[in-house]
């Protein structure tokens, strides 16, 4: 079965300027989610949604961050305008369960983002 | 707050070596435990999970068991080999929404 798909893979920019992502999860799956993870720590959650709705985004940081599901597939998240400390790694990852819950996530490659 | 800390890395080991990276979770209720590894260049991918006290998870050669008393969930495995090379994260689930929370990650290093 195809994976999470992410692109694009590898994003420089300037601060200030802005930037998207694009997640294609796998094929039927309810729930989606966006990582973030900087060099050196642990993924951490920015959003979670439940086909189109959004479960959780209290770690997102809604000034310049903002992410959709339209129809409940594929997913895009922006940051508008980027900071430094927004280099990273975004992960997108996908589960089944519509509930959520000790659901096995599925994890694409991510999109290394440095922002200069 | 939920949290997992994880032993620092690097590990550097010899190929058939006893591999141990420690584990602990903080939590309220009764959380769902999980190992995850990222190969280089690839995805993170389940490793292994247990759901409730005294459950192991095993996969590839690799077990952890769920303490609650120590709240921990040590990774081991008998005799690691090269291809066991990558980071690998502990995390949890407050079974609310199934979200994970990360540790910082173990880079393991294992050379022939």
């Amino acid at each position: 079965e195809a994976g999470v798909a992410q692109s694009p893979r590898y994003k420089i920019i300037e601060k200030r300027q802005s930037v998207a992502f694009w997640c294609n999860p796998i094929s039927g799956h309810a729930t989606l989610y966006w990582y973030q993870q900087i060099l050196g720590q642990g993924p951490k959650l920015l959003i979670q949604f439940q086909n189109n709705g959004v479960v959780d985004d209290s770690q997102l940081p809604k000034d310049r961050f903002s992410a959709e599901r339209l129809k409940g597939v594929d997913s895009t998240l922006k940051i508008q305008p980027a900071k430094l400390e927004d280099s990273a790694v975004y992960l997108c990852a996908s589960s089944l369960d519509r509930q959520g819950n000790n659901e096995k996530l599925f994890f694409g490659s991510g999109t290394q983002l440095s922002v200069l | 707050g939920n949290s997992v800390t994880q032993m620092e890395g690097p590990v550097t080991l010899s190929e058939e070596a006893f591999l141990t990276i420690n584990c602990t979770y903080t939590a309220t209720g009764y959380p769902s435990l999980f190992w995850y590894v990222q190969y280089p260049g690839e995805g993170l991918q389940l490793l292994l999970k247990a759901t409730k006290a005294d459950d192991k998870g095993s996969n590839k050669g690799f077990e952890a068991t769920y303490r609650k008393e120590t709240t921990s969930f040590h990774l081991e495995k008998g005799s690691v080999q090269v291809s066991d090379s990558a980071v690998y994260f502990c995390a949890l689930s407050d079974n609310q929404g199934g979200k994970l929370i990360f540790g910082q990650g173990t880079e393991l290093s294992v050379k022939p």
